[in-house]
């Protein structure tokens, strides 16, 4: 399968609590994008990378989230102190630069208890 | 702020009929829109896009219309099949390929 992967598809993990969600993007794609969507909505903007230069961060990302692509591959996004709040599908997202379309992932499911 | 939104959250079509999504946005700016499909626990995947010097383009079973004068995108499946049964998103670029997307419509097809 040479599509984007994610890793883990699901985590349960108490508040307060850190985690770590991978993210393996098309090969020859340069840009990464993480979104995050929650029960009934589309997904939100996180955050993206041209190869390894993250370009943006939204608003919606505080303090306690961190991403990085530090070889302009495989990305990582982490969530420190989690929140119940912060329960949703982090998913990701790659393209070649200024082509438009974005292959998605399955997404990664987090649950804070 | 400015936004991408679809007119109804649900839609039931009988299966063989067409299905129209509608999606309406409000920045002006916006140069490009696509559509995603997103089954229950998957990923969104991509349908169909369009970019904004189109008011029309085709794809297999799908169509994709744009009225930049009322900001407007809808889009069309021929002869909906139960694997249609899903979430449809729109989605707008206006700036450097950060897409922003709407609620979604939840498509039932029905046998």
């Amino acid at each position: 399968d040479t599509g984007v992967s994610q890793d883990p598809r699901h985590k349960i993990t108490k508040r307060g609590q850190n985690v770590t969600f991978r993210c393996d993007p098309i090969s020859e794609h340069n840009r990464l994008y993480w979104y995050r969507q929650t029960l009934g909505q589309g997904p939100e903007f996180l955050t993206y990378f041209q190869n390894e230069a993250q370009l943006e961060k939204s608003r919606l990302l505080s303090d306690r989230f961190s991403a990085e692509r530090p070889k302009g591959s495989f990305s990582t996004l982490e969530i420190q102190r989690t929140e119940q709040g912060d329960s949703a599908m982090y998913l990701c997202a790659s393209s070649r630069s200024n082509t438009g379309e974005l292959f998605f992932g399955e997404g990664s499911r987090l649950t804070v208890l | 702020g400015e936004s991408v939104g679809l007119h109804l959250p649900t839609l039931s079509v009988q299966e063989g009929d067409n299905s129209i999504i509608n999606c309406a946005y409000s920045n002006s700016a916006s140069d490009y829109f696509i559509w995603y499909k997103q089954e229950s626990g998957k990923g969104p995947q991509f349908i169909i896009d369009i970019r904004s010097n189109m008011d029309k383009r085709q794809g297999q079973r799908v169509t994709v219309l744009l009225n930049k004068t009322v900001k407007h995108l809808s889009l069309q499946i021929a002869a909906t099949q139960p694997g249609d049964s899903a979430v449809y998103f729109c989605a707008e670029n206006a700036n450097d390929y950060k897409l922003s997307f709407g609620a979604g419509t939840t498509v039932t097809v029905r046998a």
